[in-house]
């Protein structure tokens, strides 16, 4: 497997604009989790599903930011519109049992 | 979920043993405690997991103690690309852990 997927890699935007990331967790892992990193706050859970129901989203930090999973294969973050603080790595990690396995991220700077 | 302290950051050299000692007073009885490694611009990744006297593994070694409150991670002879961020963490095992992470302890390897 190639582990879970995230796209892009890397995303430059402007205040305003919408944002939609991109995740493809491993095959047959029933939970994804939504994560964003910063200096200032660390590594912070925003949402997780399991069996693509949104769980738990008491980490999404506002309104702009809304997550879906349309299938067991394929989630979405999307932030509109999108602001400077919004600047962070996002990671998508999906699991089958206890342990996670993180992506690669996605580097979001919001000028 | 039970707090964990653990130290900001640790220096060592190459081919010595590293021990990174975590305290979580709060544990509940179905708490396991589980340690992630995060290098830089990369997602963390699993370590090791362990609930109760000693865990090893290929890459480390746990140490619980009788009363669980803290537990020690053990990186024998380490490398200069053992650099990165260790995360101790603790929760319930079960599937969908809900992980929280804290600042983790930065370790630094050197010639």
């Amino acid at each position: 497997d190639a582990g879970v997927i995230q796209s892009p890699r890397h995303e430059v935007t402007e205040m305003g604009q919408e944002v939609t990331l991109r995740c493809k967790p491993i095959s047959g892992h029933d939970y994804l989790f939504w994560y964003r990193q910063t200096m200032m706050r660390g590594l912070e859970l925003l949402i997780y599903f399991n069996n693509n129901v949104p769980i738990d989203d008491s980490g999404m930090p506002e309104d702009r930011f809304s997550a879906k999973m349309p299938n067991a294969s394929f989630s979405t973050l999307k932030i509109q519109p999108s602001e400077p603080r919004d600047s962070a790595v996002y990671f998508c990690a999906s699991s089958g049992g206890w342990e996670q396995f993180f992506g690669p991220g996605t580097r979001l700077t919001v000028l | 979920l039970a707090k964990t302290t653990q130290p900001i950051s640790m220096d060592s050299y190459e081919g010595q043993e590293v021990n990174i000692t975590c305290s979580h007073n709060n544990i509940a009885t179905n708490d396991y405690i589980t340690w992630y490694q995060q290098f830089p611009s990369q997602g963390p990744r699993f370590i090791i997991q362990g609930y109760k006297t000693k865990v090893t593994n290929e890459v480390a070694s746990l140490f619980i103690p009788a009363d669980r409150k803290s537990s020690t991670l053990s990186l024998p002879r380490v490398s200069l690309s053992d650099t990165a961020v260790y995360y101790c963490l603790v929760g319930d095992a079960g599937g969908g852990n809900k992980l929280t992470f804290g600042t983790g302890t930065q370790l630094k390897v050197e010639l």
